[in-house]
């Protein structure tokens, strides 16, 4: 199984910086994917999503990048903001419709 | 319009003790879910409700939990004899529908059994 721990990986960026965020998922039936932001105190709030069918997906300043020869997604934040600042999380769906949530990056952007 | 929304937001309880945390989703929405997250962990799944059954409660870690959704709509998870084991951040989601992808979260109930 996946190791867990309390220290997250981190990720310390300059305001207007590019930040890339990585992800390794564990289920290669995995058809869906994922990538949910939290601030401290909040639920997770959706980002954008990817379908297996996909190797890349871009929204407003975010791009996900899909790759499923090594089972590895990255979300990519363009012109990175102090509120971009929060808990990165990646998740899969499977065959099922229950999310399985990866390790969480914390990003923190400095002005 | 209004998102999903859980009460209490804290919940302190003495081991032994029973607790009740209630999920209002948002309306119309047909699934509903239960998240565990523990510090510096990503949320885990407890259970899934379509209407009022639950679908799946492969989550749910042992018997002294419980989840109703009688009318399809508010959700409660129950706990029994709480444990210190149990001190997280309960979290619920809800979706249009079985199927759809889309998951809204709320805030989230942070449990402390002290």
């Amino acid at each position: 199984g996946e190791s867990v721990g309390l220290h997250l990986p981190t990720l310390s960026v300059q305001e207007g910086d590019n930040s890339i965020i990585n992800c390794a998922y564990s289920n290669s039936a995995s058809d869906y994917f994922i990538w949910y932001k939290q601030e401290s105190g909040k639920g997770p709030q959706f980002i954008i999503d990817i379908r297996s069918n996909m190797d890349k997906r871009q929204g407003q300043r975010v791009t996900v990048l899909l790759n499923k020869t090594v089972k590895h997604l990255s979300l990519q934040i363009a012109a990175t903001q102090p509120g971009d600042s929060a808990v990165y999380f990646c998740a899969e769906k499977g065959s099922n419709y229950k999310l399985t949530f990866g390790k969480g990056t914390l990003l923190t952007v400095n002005p | 319009g209004a998102g999903v929304s859980q009460t209490p937001s804290n919940k302190v309880t003495e081991k032994g003790k029973y607790v009740e945390l209630r999920c209002d989703p948002i309306s119309g929405h047909t699934a509903l879910y239960w998240y565990r997250q523990s510090l510096g962990q990503g949320p885990e799944f407890l259970i899934y409700f379509q209407g009022t059954g639950a679908a799946d409660d492969s989550g749910l870690p042992n018997d002294r939990f419980f989840a109703v959704r009688p009318e399809g709509s508010v959700s409660t998870l129950k706990i029994q004899r709480t444990e210190r084991g149990d001190s997280a951040v309960y979290l619920c989601a809800s979706s249009l529908a079985s199927g759809s992808y889309e998951q809204y979260f709320g805030p989230g109930t942070r449990l402390t059994v002290t």
